[in-house]
């Protein structure tokens, strides 16, 4: 059974653009989970979707969404980047809503310059 | 809000010694607690997780206990080698919430 799936693996950006990650889940997997993990922050809990809707939400400002589709593919937007928007983000699929477990992708490594 | 606290932020064993690492959580409702190792470059994976119904568990040189009283879960590697060398991570969730990661540890195995 193929993995959890990110891409692009690498990104470069400039301050105030936007972005869009995309994350695949494992079959049958219904629950995305993102995750920003920067050297300072650790993993911090962005947001989850389950059967399309978000159903937890960590304490990011509304430049960070998300959406998922029918098939669970869910996908990552950021608006109006910072440089502090700078880190590895990280998705993890689960069968069920709360993530138990959770298995996670290689990441999107998001540089701003 | 939900708060993991993870100790120590570093841990530098000889091989062959055990390495432990302690987790406290703040939400009593928390209810399952993974922990995940993260070798450099590479995604975070899964080791051992508890549920709060079972006080300790084992799988071959790793082992998880959970102190539901205190709110403290712990992972005890024994016989460490080279390759346990990463950052390991704790976690906590309750039943649909979130999942609350500690800042993580790392761990350096010395030859």
């Amino acid at each position: 059974k193929a993995g959890v799936t990110q891409t692009p693996r690498y990104l470069i950006k400039t301050r105030g653009q936007q972005v869009t990650l995309s994350c695949s889940p494992i079959s049958g997997h219904r629950s995305v989970s993102w995750y920003q993990q920067t050297p300072g922050q650790g993993l911090q809990f962005l947001f989850e979707y389950f059967s399309e809707t978000q159903r937890n939400k960590g304490n990011f400002p509304g430049r960070f969404s998300g959406r998922q589709f029918s098939n669970s593919r869910s996908e990552m937007n950021v608006s109006t980047l910072e440089l502090g928007d700078s880190a590895l983000y990280l998705c993890a699929s689960s069968l069920a809503l709360g993530g138990q477990p959770q298995h996670f992708g290689d990441g999107t490594r998001l540089s701003i310059l | 809000g939900e708060n993991v606290e993870q100790h120590p932020s570093t841990l530098s064993v000889q091989e062959g010694d055990s390495a432990v690492i302690k987790c406290t959580y703040s939400d009593s409702a928390s209810n399952y607690f993974p922990w995940y190792k993260q070798e450099l470059g590479k995604r975070p994976q899964l080791i051992i997780d508890i549920r709060s119904n079972v006080g300790e568990k084992k799988d071959q040189r790793i082992a998880v206990t959970l102190n539901k009283t205190a709110k403290h879960f712990s992972l005890h590697i024994t016989e460490t080698q080279p390759e346990d060398s990463a950052v390991y991570f704790c976690a906590a969730t309750r039943q649909g919430g979130k999942l609350i990661f500690g800042q993580g540890t790392e761990l350096s195995v010395k030859p």
